[in-house]
Formats: C-alpha cells, structure tokens, sequence
C-alpha cells in the first residue's frame, strides 16, 4: 500500500460523458502527478501539482482538466469521452518535485 | 528535458543477476535518476533512485558512471515475481515528467 489513495477503482460510462476521477496523496506530500496508461502502452505524463499550484503540463487534451485542492486532494475531470480515452488512470504524490514519487492503484475507465 | 531509451525487453534465468541499462544523454545538472517497477494493472512501484556513483538499497542496485549519461539498474538473483515492466525515469524539480515505455523483464524458471 503505497498510502496513495483513488476512487472510484472501476467506471464505464458512455461516450460523450464527462467523469470526474479523485486522488488523495499520502500525507505530507505536496506534488501530485496524474498519468494515462492504455491497454499495454507506456506511462503517459499527463499534468502535475504542487501544493495546489499548476507546474508541469504533458500531452493532456483540452478535454481534460485537473486542480489541487488546498487539502491537497486532486481530481481529474475527463469530458466529452471517446472510446479511445479508456485507459488506466493513475494518480502519484511526492514530497517535493523531483522525488521518488509514489502511485496510487489507478482508475480502470472504459468508455463505450 | 531529458528523454530516456531502454531496451523494449530482456528475459533472464531465476537466480541470474539482471541489468537494465537505461540511456539518457540529455539529462541535466539537477535532474536525479529514479527506477521503478509495474506488474500488470497495478501503479508503479519505486525502485532506487541515485544521482551520481552507486546507490545499493535491499532490492537493487543502481550504477550511474562519471558522465551520468545513462544508468544500470541491477538485479541481483532474480526470481519469477520479479518479472515486470522496469521503467526509467530522469527529472529533477519543476519540469514535465516523461516515462520511457520501460524494459518488460521475463525470468524463465
């Protein structure tokens, strides 16, 4: 247990919809960083915080946005879904930039 | 921002001793070298992380030569439940993070 926590584990929605995926770091940790994982696909980075402030964006779609919240949980909303945004979705905290981050056991969403 | 190349996969007997090597010509002063393991459908896990020489932990060992331009993780006596996605990763600070698309590791009985 990486003291990393996410929810929901599992969603299926339709497409068009529009999710919202929850990520609570381990305590003391001020960085979040939000990944996509794809059927046997590599890490993909996809936007990172620290300490509620935006620092690092990666290849994330418009459709896609994230934020800190002063409590430090972060959340992931995904919007007008398409099928090709099914992926693992995972969410990892460190306690500063550049540390050893720690994951979070992902969010499975499928899209259909 | 400092990309990474590893090898796309290795396989190993149990008991053998495994290294990854991991280049990474572009890294930069400040930015640390860090490892990490993924089974299937679970988050990574952190491995070793080093900036310069060698860095040994319980399960591991990380060379990283005066250059620092790449990087050997290794694995001493493997077993079967070491068979995974070994990922390399160079950042330090404030930058965008890039996961290369990882070693898959095989260890045959």
């Amino acid at each position: 247990d990486s003291g990393v926590t996410q929810t929901p584990k599992h969603l299926i929605t339709a497409t068009g919809q529009r999710v919202t995926l929850r990520c609570s770091p381990r305590s003391g940790d001020l960085s979040v960083y939000w990944y996509q994982q794809s059927l046997d696909q590599g890490l993909q980075f996809l936007i990172q915080y620290y300490n509620g402030e935006e620092r690092a964006k990666g290849n994330i779609l418009e459709r896609f946005s994230a934020q800190q919240f002063p409590d430090l949980h972060s959340e992931l909303n995904l919007s007008s879904l398409e099928l090709g945004d099914s992926a693992l979705y995972f969410c990892a905290s460190s306690v500063e930039e550049g540390d050893e981050q720690y994951f979070g056991p992902g969010t499975r969403l499928t899209v259909t | 921002l400092a990309k990474t190349t590893q090898p796309i996969s290795m396989d190993s007997y149990e008991g053998q001793e495994v290294n990854i090597t991991c280049s990474h010509n572009n890294i930069a002063t400040n930015d640390y070298i860090t490892w990490y393991q993924q089974f299937p459908s679970q988050g990574p896990r952190f491995i070793i992380q080093g900036y310069k020489t060698k860095v040994t932990n319980e399960v591991a060992s990380l060379f990283i030569p005066a250059d620092r331009k790449s990087s050997t993780l290794s694995l001493p006596r493997v077993s079967l439940s070491d068979t995974a996605v070994y990922y390399c990763l160079v950042s330090g600070g404030y930058q965008k993070v890039t996961f290369g698309t990882g070693t898959k590791l095989q260890v045959i009985p």
